[in-house]
């Protein structure tokens, strides 16, 4: 089975300051890991993928995320937040042992907030 | 650019109703996804697709059905709107899962359904 959680349902920052949006997860395999950003009344749009390789993934508009094995974890980040960055942000998880196409599972979202 | 687009943004049913939602992409991705989105439970997968005529059941089934006469076309049919399927519906499609990568997802702008 393959689960991901985000133990944090809404994230506010400073405009400038750094962000960080948690991620952890739990497969019974290694995993592939997904960001994606929902806008107000519009679909989701992908961020940014670890497939395998460097823990640190870079992705659209400035963001990043780092894989941690160790800590089963997988952070979204970006330096310098803007108050365009305020949106709902959802993690995903797939196990690689998983033989079906459908297996993506989500977290529940955390919604960011950027103060002016 | 990706582009997968749903029949209608906003939809309003009365209880009993057959509703029908249509998704269409032009990528010719073998992979589409319908699922629903509820504040706090994040997406969960109603259905999915890997090719025409073929679907299989996600974590909630039960309400719905789905149609793919063409590679393009991914329909979700609920056969007996009820209330407690008020909600978001997003449709997603993607490649093929390969042996040693996942490609993302790409979703449509969603529909969001109120069942009176």
């Amino acid at each position: 089975a393959q689960s991901v959680a985000q133990p944090e349902d809404q994230v506010n920052v400073a405009e400038g300051n750094p962000l960080t949006v948690k991620c952890t997860y739990s497969v019974s395999g290694n995993p592939y890991l997904f960001w994606y950003v929902q806008y107000p009344n519009r679909g989701l749009q992908f961020l940014l993928k670890y497939i395998t390789g460097d823990n640190l993934v870079k992705g659209s508009y400035g963001f990043e995320a780092e894989f941690n094995k160790s800590q089963t974890s997988f952070h979204l980040k970006k330096p310098s937040a803007l108050v365009s960055d305020s949106a709902l942000y959802f993690c995903a998880v797939r196990d690689k042992l998983s033989g079906s196409a459908r297996q993506l599972t989500f977290g529940s979202g955390t919604q960011l907030t950027v103060l002016p | 650019d990706v582009k997968v687009t749903q029949s209608s943004r906003y939809l309003v049913k009365r209880t009993g109703e057959k509703v029908f939602l249509e998704c269409v992409q032009d990528m010719d991705h073998e992979n589409m996804f319908w699922y629903r989105q509820d504040p706090g439970l994040g997406l969960r997968l109603i259905y999915f697709s890997y090719d025409v005529k073929m679907k299989e059941k996600g974590d909630i089934p039960e309400g719905y059905s789905v149609s793919r006469e063409k590679k393009e076309r991914f329909s979700l049919i609920l056969e007996s709107a009820s209330t407690n399927q008020t909600s978001m519906y997003l449709c997603a499609s993607s490649f093929l899962v390969g042996l040693s990568s996942y490609n993302e997802q790409f979703f449509g702008p969603g529909t969001r359904l109120t069942v009176l």
